[in-house]
């Protein structure tokens, strides 16, 4: 079974800092989500990628698939990025036809100050 | 388009009664999904559903949950009777195949 680790787990940042959040896991996988949650409660799915980097925005996730690790950047950060990110992989290897039976990470808290 | 959208928002029940929480999916999207995230604790995966059948309930807690799909359109989640360590707030999430996952904002549960 996978498991996963974020770091940090809380994280406050000037307003235009860039900010690094990590994730690791354990057994290989086919994608790996980001994915933020408001303070209302409410999430959002940022990104699912297998391979390389992706890019949206002021946020970049880049992936390391033999060191099991994947990066989120948030570039010129700003107030309203203050929300949890959260890291999601599979819960096992190859799992067939679907990217939601997932393990989350717990969470980096992110606040960025004005 | 309407995203996934959860019914209701927050209820609040007493331990050993019976609370019904509804999903519907982004219409179209044959996967949906059901999370819980207990307070002080990351989210977990409940179970998983294609249309109307069960395709993984590996993270069902026990069987006082029960969760439907009828018509493989929305899909209900039944706790009873309810427990105090049954509160958190419960997340579904749908998608079309292999596709990018949109969530509904939760329904926050709190048993007294």
């Amino acid at each position: 079974k996978n498991e996963v680790e974020q770091s940090p787990q809380n994280l406050t940042a000037q307003e235009g800092e860039f900010i690094t959040i990590n994730c690791s896991y354990s057994v290989g996988i086919s994608a790996l989500h980001w994915l933020q949650q408001h303070p209302g409660g409410g999430i959002v799915s940022l990104f699912m990628l297998s391979s390389g980097k992706k890019k949206h925005g002021r946020l970049i996730a880049t992936i390391n698939i033999q060191e099991k690790h994947s990066s989120l950047h948030i570039t010129a950060s700003h107030p309203r990025d203050s929300a949890v990110y959260i890291c999601a992989v599979p819960t096992r290897i190859n799992y067939g036809g679907s990217q939601g039976n997932l393990i989350f990470g717990k969470g980096t808290k992110l606040s960025v100050k004005p | 388009e309407a995203g996934v959208t959860q019914f209701p928002s927050h209820s609040v029940i007493e331990k050993g009664q019976t609370v019904t929480l509804r999903c519907d999916p982004i219409s179209g999207h044959d996967n949906l999904y059901w999370y819980r995230r207990v307070m002080g604790k990351e989210i977990k995966f409940l179970l998983h559903f294609v249309k109307e059948s069960k395709q993984d309930e590996s993270g069902m807690p026990n069987n006082r949950f029960l969760a439907e799909r009828t018509g493989g359109t929305y899909s209900t989640l039944k706790v009873q009777p309810a427990e105090l360590e049954d509160s958190g707030v419960y997340f579904c999430a749908s998608s079309q195949a292999g596709g990018e996952l949109f969530f509904g904002e939760g329904s926050r549960l709190t048993v007294l």
